[in-house]
């Protein structure tokens, strides 16, 4: 069975701060980690993905997570926050690379505030 | 546009009462999903269906049924609603290869009273 872990469910930063989201994962087998972004009453949207090419991902609206084996973590980062990163995230893993589907687990979620 | 569109977009139902929740992709995905989002809890898989003409349980599958009705459609059915199923429920496709990721809808809040 396949994990994550997401430290701090709410996330307080200033704007022009360094945004700084973290998770854990837990596989068996080389993993896939996707980090999502939920924007207020919307689905999730993919930010970024590592599927085992260059461990530093560049995502969309200047994110980026660097995938650690040795640390088991995948972090997301943004240099300055902006205040429409206001928004929950969430980390996921991919769960079965032997069966027919990419079911992803996912973490549960960190709510990013970004303050004045 | 190309997506995943859910119908309907918010429903109440009283205990007891049945629904289904469409889904309906665009993109040629093989593979199909229904999660719930509980606050505190991230999204859960209740089931998922790897091809047509094939589904299996999640996480979470107790209360629900399914239906893979064709390539692009992935219907979820709670036959006898519960308030512990009060929650937001999201469809996603995708590709069926790990590395690609899921495609959501916007989601379904349903509130069961």
């Amino acid at each position: 069975a396949q994990s994550v872990t997401q430290l701090g469910s709410h996330v307080s930063v200033s704007e022009g701060a360094l945004v700084l989201l973290r998770c854990n994962y837990s596989s068996s087998v080389p993993p896939y980690l996707f980090w999502y972004v939920q924007y207020p009453n919307q689905g999730l949207q993919l930010l970024l993905k590592y599927t085992s090419a260059a461990t530093l991902v560049k995502g969309i609206n200047g994110f980026e997570a660097e995938f650690k084996k040795s640390e088991t973590s995948f972090h997301l980062t943004k240099p300055s926050a902006h205040m429409s990163d206001a928004a929950e995230y969430f980390c996921a893993v991919s769960g079965d690379l032997t069966g027919t589907a990419s079911k992803l687990t996912f973490g549960t979620g960190t709510r990013l505030q970004v303050t004045l | 546009n190309a997506g995943v569109t859910q119908t309907p977009k918010f429903q109440v139902l009283k205990t007891g009462q049945s629904m289904t929740l469409q889904c309906a992709q665009d993109m040629n995905h093989n593979s199909m999903y229904w999660y719930r989002q509980d606050p505190g809890m991230g999204l859960r898989l209740i089931y998922y269906s790897a091809s047509e003409g094939t589904t299996d349980k999640g996480e979470v599958p107790n209360g629900y049924n399914v239906s893979r009705l064709n390539k692009r459609e992935f219907s979820l059915r709670l036959e006898s609603a519960a308030p512990s199923q009060t929650s937001v429920y999201f469809c996603a496709s995708s590709t069926g290869r790990t590395k690609n990721g899921y495609t959501f809808g916007s989601g379904t809040r349903l509130t069961v009273v």
